[in-house]
């Protein structure tokens, strides 16, 4: 079946540093959605990303869809102790809009 | 308004047994998801319910099977459990409507298979 890629699979950063996780598609996306899941707890809503290009903001988050529609990230800068927990990405892909396929996320620690 | 509620939220089965989960989406929420999380496999999507209809479904057996109801309730059901259904199963809500949408997920249910 369609895949997407997220990598890196774990990131450990001091408080204050930055951090970006990616998602990789073969095959062009109908559309990206970012959750988070802190440890222990159920995955959150952040954003959706629809268009080609489109670059979205969250105070310290940033989105964006690739131009190709295959690739997607999320930035976050100056991470704090909240920010501790697994990004996934959830993808669509062209023709099968209303089905999630979950990129395997990013385990992100941030050391205080 | 309240969010998605799951019951139980844990529960232990035997190999072999059946097991029926709960889920109550968020008020006016008509779309449904289920998904299992696994260390291993991850989060995988299960089926979705639109107005009592299955309208997706993802690739596992048929001893999963789910139903949803006309208040927009579902459950999913699991049948001859096996080791390898212990998992966290989570629930997702959904309002309708065309495109994409942002889903609510519920706390979960931990089943564990012994």
């Amino acid at each position: 079946g369609q895949q997407v890629m997220q990598i890196p699979q774990y990131q450990h950063v001091q408080e204050g540093e930055d951090f970006t996780t990616y998602c990789n598609s073969s095959t062009t996306l109908s559309n990206i959605q970012w959750y988070k899941q802190r440890p222990g707890g159920h995955p959150v809503f952040l954003i959706q990303l629809v268009k080609s290009g489109e670059v979205k903001k969250q105070k310290r988050l940033t989105f964006q869809f690739g131009e190709a529609k295959k690739n997607s990230s999320l930035h976050i800068t100056a991470t704090q102790t909240t920010d501790v927990g697994t990004y996934f990405c959830a993808v669509s892909f062209s023709g099968s809009a209303r089905q999630l396929t979950f990129g395997s996320g990013t385990q992100l620690t941030v050391l205080p | 308004k309240a969010g998605v509620t799951q019951t139980p939220r844990y529960l232990i089965k035997t190999r072999g047994q059946q097991v029926t989960l709960s889920c109550s989406p968020i008020s006016g929420h008509r779309s449904v998801s289920w998904y299992q999380q696994t260390p291993g496999q991850g989060l995988q999507f299960l089926f979705e319910y639109f107005s009592e209809t299955q309208r997706n479904k993802g690739n596992f057996p048929g001893r999963f099977s789910g139903r949803q109801f006309s208040n927009s309730r579902s459950e999913m059901n699991v049948s001859t459990l096996e080791l390898g259904d212990s998992a966290l199963y989570l629930c997702a809500s959904s309002s309708s409507g065309r495109g994409f949408y942002e889903q609510y997920f519920g706390p979960g249910t931990r089943l564990t298979v012994t």
